[in-house]
Order: C-alpha cells, then sequence, then structure tokens
C-alpha cells in the first residue's frame, strides 16, 4: 500500500504568490516524522522541512512551512512568495519510528513528488 | 565540510560488468542509505547501514551489495549489471540520535546507464 500519496503531478504559481503542494501519509506508528526535500533540475536532493508526530505546532523554515493535520494524516508543504527559483521537484517523505525507539526503523518512503513551476 | 559525496557522476556500463559506487560522509553521522530514483518515481531505498559494521536489506535490494568500509564510507556493488539498473543513485547519511530529527542529508547522484 502507498504510504505517501502526492496527488499532484505538476503544479503551476506565479512568482510572488503562495503555494500549497499536497502530501498525505499513511501510518499506523504513533511516532513518525515527515519530511520535504526539494529536487532542482540540477539533481540534487535538499532538505527544506520536518515534522515529528508530536509536535505541538506547525514547522516553519523560512520561506517554508508545513501545514500538519494529524486527524487527515496530511502534511502539505506551503511555500510563500514564490520564487522563480523554487522551480523544482518536491517530495514528501516519512520515517517510522526510529531506531533507538524498540521496533522502529529509520528508513524513509518517498512520494512520488510534484513537479513546482513558478511563472514569471 | 564536503557533506556527502558520491564518485562517479556519471557511468555507462555494459549489460554483465560490474561496478561499485563510492560515497563518504564527513559529517560523523551513524547511519548511511543507498537509494535509486527512476523517471517520475520517488527515491527507493536499496540498502542502508545504521551503523559501522552494519548492512540491512531496504525495498529494492535484488541485484545489489554494499560494503560499510567504517563510519565514513558506504559502497553499493552492481555484480552484474541490467539495463533494469539504470536509474540514479543517490546515498545519503544521518546522524540518529536521540535527540535530532534524524535527517538524511543526500549527495549529488551518480547517473548510471546500462546498456
Amino acid at each position: 500500500a502507498q504510504k505517501i500519496t502526492q496527488t499532484q503531478p505538476g503544479m503551476f504559481v506565479q512568482e510572488k504568490e503562495a503555494v500549497t503542494l499536497d502530501c498525505t501519509y499513511d501510518t499506523s506508528d504513533p511516532s513518525y516524522g515527515l519530511f520535504w526535500y526539494k529536487q532542482p533540475s540540477s539533481g540534487e536532493m535538499i532538505f527544506l522541512i520536518y515534522q515529528g508526530s508530536y509536535d505541538q505546532q506547525n514547522a516553519t523554515e523560512g520561506r517554508y512551512s508545513l501545514n500538519f493535520q494529524k486527524a487527515r494524516k496530511s502534511a502539505n508543504l506551503v511555500i510563500s512568495a514564490s520564487q522563480l527559483g523554487d522551480s523544482a521537484m518536491y517530495f514528501c517523505a516519512m520515517r517510522e519510528s526510529p531506531l533507538h525507539i524498540r521496533g522502529g526503523s529509520e528508513k524513509l518512503v518517498f512520494g512520488k513528488g510534484t513537479k513546482l513551476t513558478v511563472n514569471p | 565540510n564536503a557533506g556527502v559525496t558520491q564518485t562517479p557522476k556519471f557511468q555507462v556500463l555494459k549489460t554483465g560488468q560490474s561496478m561499485t559506487l563510492q560515497c563518504a560522509q564527513d559529517m560523523n553521522h551513524n547511519s548511511m542509505y543507498w537509494y535509486r530514483q527512476d523517471p517520475g518515481m520517488g527515491l527507493r531505498l536499496i540498502y542502508y547501514s545504521a551503523s559501522e559494521g552494519t548492512t540491512d536489506k531496504g525495498e529494492v535490494p535484488n541485484g545489489y551489495n554494499v560494503s560499510r568500509l567504517n563510519k565514513r564510507e558506504f559502497s553499493l556493488r552492481l555484480e552484474s549489471a541490467a539495463p533494469s539498473q539504470t536509474s540514479v543513485y543517490f546515498c545519503a547519511s544521518s546522524k540518529v540520535d536521540t535527540v535530532s530529527t534524524d535527517t538524511q542529508y543526500f549527495g549529488p547522484g551518480t547517473r548510471l546507464t546500462v546498456l
């Protein structure tokens, strides 16, 4: 079963506008982490933001914020004030409870990604 | 501080040839990983090493072997390359302690083509 679902293969946004990239996840583990990575056309994977399942507040990192709705099992990435350099593939990933918690695993499972295009 | 480095950046092999992809990290991380990325797909875990001296299979281990040479280095070997192994290969590492988020940091990738 797909553990991470990104339903938007492609998204378009005008420069300076905000955009939300969707991510839903499936786990029965109470302890998990959610990550967003950016992959520009050059190919590298760049870590953007992390949300832990027990974190009380939604994560923010500069122009990136994570809209974490635990009951709905969604962890959407919000990019504010889009820039041309934000054009890239964006991947959502989940880690179920880490190794140092009994029975846990540090393996990441990735979604298939959303291609974001920022138009001038 | 170079982070995670991978060699080579590009490689073309013929079916049946063997090769080793090299990965090294200088962040004193405990865990290291190998992923492959195919067109239109996210990354899929091939093998990982939670600590020096241990390795475990991921989602797609068939056709690959790994060696955790020391804390810094984790290599991926294709013994007999097949066209289905044409992909971009990423190495990653993470600290994995009781406090950190266990964020994985990625190398630049190796683009492998098997003819």
